[in-house]
């Protein structure tokens, strides 16, 4: 596709219920990130994918986090038992290369709401 | 450690002035540096990036920046600002971290352009 496309672009869901976010990457792009950005607050990484290597998780703030890539392509980002510390802009990004200083292109986010 | 800092929340600017906004940093290394751009309600987009060669580096919307090795920094300039620039600005550095390059983000500098 043209940009990087997530959805949904708004999710309101209750505390303890689980969410999946979509990210669909450039095509062709073998990198592909997951950042949470807090009202007012810079970006936080979350995890990244490059190719078929085992993913960058390092930054996934808990084990209700987690986060796959099928085919090298799209991406879903779970999270398990939402708590309202949850809420914020999921912004997913990909790359041509993560080994170079390839600029990463955002996709327009996902904003997660925990009631 | 490896940080970036933007210790702008908010710049504010008359439409027409110039404008700077600030960005050091601190990497192992020669730094890859970036500055994108997040317009409201809307995904961050690229402006533009240092590798090396020449330390003024031009970007989109007229923006460009200066690569400073002696200071560590990399401030974003625009000669004369618009009320359309108006936006949050991110800063952003590629470090190496277990084997794997990410970006470490800066906290952001909201940018206000007053007419």
């Amino acid at each position: 596709g043209a940009g990087v496309s997530q959805s949904p672009s708004n999710k309101v869901t209750e505390k303890g219920k689980d969410v999946e976010l979509r990210c669909d990457p450039i095509s062709g792009h073998t990198a592909l990130y997951w950042y949470r950005q807090s009202l007012g607050q810079g970006l936080e990484f979350l995890i990244y994918f490059q190719g078929n290597s085992a993913p960058d998780k390092s930054g996934l703030p808990s084990d209700r986090f987690s986060a796959e890539r099928t085919g090298g392509s799209v991406s879903t980002l779970t999270i398990q038992r939402t708590q309202q510390e949850d809420s914020a802009v999921y912004l997913c990004a990909s790359s041509a290369l993560v080994v170079s200083a390839d600029t990463q292109y955002f996709g327009p986010g996902t904003r997660l709401t925990v009631l | 450690a490896q940080s970036v800092a933007q210790p702008e929340d908010q710049v504010n600017v008359a439409e027409g002035n110039p404008l700077t906004v600030t960005c050091t940093y601190s990497v192992s290394g020669n730094p890859y540096l970036f500055w994108y751009v997040q317009y409201p309600n809307r995904g961050l987009q690229f402006l533009l990036k240092y590798i090396t060669g020449d330390n003024l580096v031009k970007g989109s919307y007229g923006f460009e920046a200066e690569f400073n090795k002696s200071q560590t920094s990399f401030h974003l300039k625009k000669p004369s600002a618009l009320v359309s620039d108006s936006a949050l600005y991110f800063c952003a550095v590629r470090v190496l971290m277990d084997s794997n390059y990410q970006l470490i983000w800066g906290a952001g500098t909201k940018l206000i352009i007053k007419p």
